[in-house]
């Protein structure tokens, strides 16, 4: 099963409007990392936020998190058509052998209207 | 520099037959790990390798099983496949693993019939 939910899971917005997506976890990470996924295919790395950080931003990406509250919320501003797809955050709790496993929220589907 | 590769795209298999799937990594990175992402279970991590080792494994049973190349190269098994094995298989690459980016494939989508 998957540690993190995402809200909300489906967002239809008009193209130029700002789409906001929110995560929630339930252990302590290392960082938290936001992805994209267009029809089924692979996965693209949108950003990383470390555990320490409360703010980041790439472009017309910006993420919070709150580790106090163990959420993570990503806006995308002016948005445009092609970002419609799927976004998926992704945490990596810490753990002593160092093993690396991300868990993954169950995702928003994001819809941009021309 | 390139990104992951995964291969191949697609596959379809009969049930009770045994897949291959294949991933490169990134150049330099040693950390590679596999998700399957299903409709109904979204995207489960299956198992690391890190420099030829497994380091960690997923709820998966003993059917799913992984190995890892000296060049980092990975390869994942299936035995014995069933419908519900019917997903994408997703490889991540990471430079050393736990705490770092980790960069994804395009996938493998395999059907089992």
């Amino acid at each position: 099963s998957q540690q993190g939910e995402e809200d909300p899971q489906a967002l239809s917005i008009q193209e130029g409007e700002n789409a906001t997506m929110n995560c929630s976890y339930k252990t302590s990470i290392n960082n938290l990392q936001w992805y994209r996924q267009n029809s089924g295919r692979g996965l693209v790395h949108l950003i990383l936020i470390r555990s320490n950080e409360r703010e980041k931003h790439s472009g017309r990406l910006r993420v919070t998190l709150d580790t106090s509250k163990k959420s993570s919320s990503l806006l995308i501003t002016a948005s445009r058509a092609a970002d419609t797809a799927s976004y998926f955050c992704a945490t990596d709790g810490s753990r002593m052998d160092s093993s690396y496993k991300l868990i993954f929220g169950s995702g928003t589907r994001l819809l941009v209207r021309p | 520099k390139a990104g992951v590769t995964q291969t191949p795209r697609y596959l379809i298999k009969t049930r009770g037959q045994q897949v291959t799937l294949s991933c490169s990594p990134i150049s330099g990175h040693r950390s590679v790990s596999w998700y399957q992402q299903t409709p109904g279970q979204g995207l489960q991590f299956l198992f690391e390798y890190f420099s030829e080792t497994q380091r960690n494994k997923g709820n998966f049973p003993g059917r799913f099983s992984g190995r890892q190349f000296s060049n980092s190269r990975s390869e994942m098994n299936v035995s014995t496949l069933e419908l519900g094995d019917s997903a994408l298989y997703l490889c991540a690459s990471s430079l050393r693993g736990l705490g770092a980016e980790a960069f994804f494939g395009q996938g493998t989508r395999l059907t089992v019939v």
